[in-house]
């Protein structure tokens, strides 16, 4: 079946301490999200890649980046864990923007200690 | 804000009714869509409807929307236990989605 494919799904990292997300897809879908979503709240958008474009939220910090080597991958990069990011983070893809009804992986659960 | 707001923030029925969550908005929108999350799990669309459109229907769920009041409602039908999750209105507004907080909706056996 086709489908978003996050990988940890729980990942635990110490303070300072890079550490990657992994988001796949099978839908060959043009975009791909990176959601960051704290306990209760509504999902927070990071960034999206529309192909190969990469566009970033305004408030996104520069603690995060994001990677999309091709069609099928896009990573989320924390470069320095602080306690605030332990979240949850949700990958998503759609197949264009406008009208786009978004697709989501099951998500990682990022514990930092 | 475009973020839409939900509400109630909580719902607590019965199995068998109906629940019904608001959603609120700001500003314009091309579209509104209804998602769903299972606890600890990624959001599941649900349905989506256009700015143009006043009511969609999928299954159980009838969703509404009304431009001039800048709201939408989802409604669920005989909800059944399994309907347990949080519920999520998105707005997309050029390209541009944001969800609100969602509404967290108990259906007990």
């Amino acid at each position: 079946d086709a489908m978003v494919i996050q990988n940890p799904r729980y990942q635990v990292t110490q303070f300072g301490k890079p550490v990657t997300l992994s988001c796949s897809q099978t839908l060959n879908h043009n975009v791909m999200y990176w959601y960051q979503q704290k306990s209760s709240q509504a999902p927070k958008l990071l960034f999206h890649y529309y192909d190969k474009d990469f566009n970033n939220e305004a408030d996104t910090p520069d603690n995060f980046q994001s990677r999309r080597p091709n069609t099928s991958f896009c990573f989320l990069d924390i470069r320095s864990p602080g306690l605030g990011d332990a979240a949850m983070y949700l990958c998503a893809t759609s197949e264009t923007l406008g009208l786009n009804t978004q697709y989501f992986g099951p998500g990682t659960r990022l514990t930092v200690l | 804000s475009q973020q839409g707001e939900e509400d109630p923030q909580a719902l607590s029925i019965q199995e068998g009714e109906n629940a019904t969550m608001n959603c609120s908005y700001k500003t314009s929108i091309n579209n509104l869509q209804w998602y769903r999350q299972n606890s600890g799990r990624g959001l599941v669309h649900l349905i989506l409807i256009r700015s143009n459109e006043r009511e969609k229907h999928s299954g159980r769920l009838r969703v509404t929307l009304d431009t001039s009041k800048k709201s939408s409602s989802l409604l669920i039908t005989a909800s059944r236990a399994a309907d347990t999750a949080s519920y999520f209105c998105a707005t997309d507004w050029n390209n541009d989605m944001r969800f609100g907080a969602g509404t967290r909706l108990t259906v007990k056996p």
